[in-house]
């Protein structure tokens, strides 16, 4: 089945500077990778997603670049803000209805 | 509000008890999963439904089980509780389309077992 690895578990930026957060997957059959924001007490929200048929999507700060070919996907948000600070989530699915498949997870902090 | 509604909250209960956890999805989303967040963990998929039927099975635990109703909400039910199953219980459900649709998720139900 398939495995997501995420890297750094903890992140520490200064506010206003950019932040990148690494996921891999192991299926090849894999083609839809969200990013989900979890702050203290609450569910996982979606932030962006994107599809195996497109290499970067942008949504004002946010980011996310995806090379099939050497199965992983980052999330870059730029010039960040202490309202950033949370966990965030990187997943990977097959297809369809298939269940999402998560990595650990990344803390990050920015630094007022 | 992403629309998953989540009840109970929190839960408080001792070892050996029962609990039920119920999760409204989406207005009609079929799909619903639930996950478990244990203390700086990821999110580990437990079941699927759709449309009333069981459709994947994660790492879930014999002592849990879980069902979908026909007005599409879910119970997921703990058994036999140990002091490991303290975790944060979440469900998300997905509409049906012809390609992949998103998740979203619920609060959350916070488990202390004591």
């Amino acid at each position: 089945g398939e495995n997501v690895e995420q890297h750094p578990s903890t992140l520490s930026v200064q506010e206003g500077d950019s932040a990148v957060i690494k996921c891999t997957y192991s299926d090849s059959a894999s083609n839809y990778f969200p990013w989900y924001k979890q702050e203290l007490g609450k569910g996982p929200q979606l932030i962006i997603d994107i599809r195996s048929n497109v290499g970067e999507k942008k949504d004002q700060r946010i980011a996310v670049t995806l090379n099939k070919t050497a199965k992983h996907f980052s999330l870059h948000i730029t010039e960040t803000q202490p309202e950033d600070s949370a966990v965030y989530f990187c997943a990977a699915s097959p297809s369809g209805n298939t269940p999402l498949v998560f990595g650990k997870g990344t803390r990050l902090s920015v630094i007022a | 509000d992403s629309g998953v509604t989540q009840t109970p909250k929190h839960l408080i209960t001792a070892t050996g008890q029962r609990v039920t956890l119920r999760c409204s999805p989406r207005s009609g989303d079929l799909s619903v999963y639930w996950y478990q967040q244990s203390l700086d963990q990821g999110l580990q998929f437990l079941i699927q439904y759709y449309n009333g039927e069981e459709r994947a099975k994660g790492n879930i635990l014999e002592r849990f089980s879980a069902q979908q109703f026909p007005d599409l909400h879910s119970e997921l039910n703990l058994s036999s509780l140990e002091l490991g199953d303290s975790a944060l219980y979440f469900c998300a459900s997905r509409a049906l389309g012809t390609g992949v649709t998103e998740a979203f998720f619920g609060q959350g139900t916070r488990l202390t077992v004591v």
